[in-house]
């Protein structure tokens, strides 16, 4: 059974300051997916890495995937209160020929004004 | 942009009852999928739909569970006899293409409740 573990599981931080969260796994993905899901609504896709090493940068969010494709960070300059949210990472699974997602329990970043 | 619609938003149904989840993904994808998130859990893996038929599904989706394409446009789970434990969001997913790198676009959910 593939695992992702999210950590911290919870962020509080001032407007402006940087962070950076993870996903980490023992297991080998073929992709990882980040997602963003508000109360109440579905999880809402943020960026796709698929190759060890990769780097993906969404306006002030920085995506990595680990060389090992087992792991990658999020990382966010100067946060704003509108990055307050729920933080998914999703591995797609080798095994399979499908697109069947592993997702993690997911980060809560508190962003204060 | 497109979008993937699910209604109703919120259903509450008795327990033995069967239940029907609708799902229009978004139109030009070819691959569907279902998950669940049990509240305050992870989002778990349901079934995954190609071609009208099931690509792969989980140890979740037992004989209770059945989705259908019935037309060019819906995407449906169904629920045969509903348990308490089935109480979760249900979210209904779509992608252009098959492969495990291709990015999946999430519906807002139906929120089950089963009394």
């Amino acid at each position: 059974t593939q695992l992702l573990e999210q950590s911290p599981q919870f962020l509080s931080i001032q407007e402006g300051e940087n962070l950076t969260v993870y996903c980490n796994s023992s297991s080998v993905f073929s992709s990882l997916q980040w997602y963003r899901q508000e109360p109440g609504e579905g999880p809402v896709l943020l960026v796709t890495v698929v190759t060890g090493g990769e780097v993906k940068k969404l306006k002030r969010l920085t995506f990595q995937f680990g060389d090992a494709r087992k792991d990658s960070s999020l990382h966010i300059t100067a946060a704003q209160p509108g990055d307050t949210g729920l933080y998914l990472c999703a591995g797609g699974d080798p095994a399979g020929a499908n697109s069947k997602l592993t997702f993690g329990k997911g980060i809560t970043l508190s962003v204060r004004p | 942009e497109p979008e993937v619609t699910q209604t109703p938003s919120h259903q509450v149904t008795q327990m033995g009852q069967e239940v029907i989840l609708r799902c229009v993904p978004i139109s030009n994808h070819l691959y569907f999928y279902w998950y669940r998130q049990i509240l305050g859990q992870k989002v778990e893996f349901l079934v995954s739909f190609y071609n009208n038929e099931i690509s792969e599904k989980s140890e979740i989706f037992d004989d209770q569970f059945s989705v259908e394409r019935p037309d060019g446009s819906n995407f449906t789970l169904k629920i045969r006899s509903t348990k308490l434990e089935d109480s979760a969001m249900y979210f209904c997913a779509s992608s252009e293409e098959r492969g495990q790198r291709q990015p999946q676009h999430f519906g807002d959910g139906t929120r089950l409740s089963i009394l």
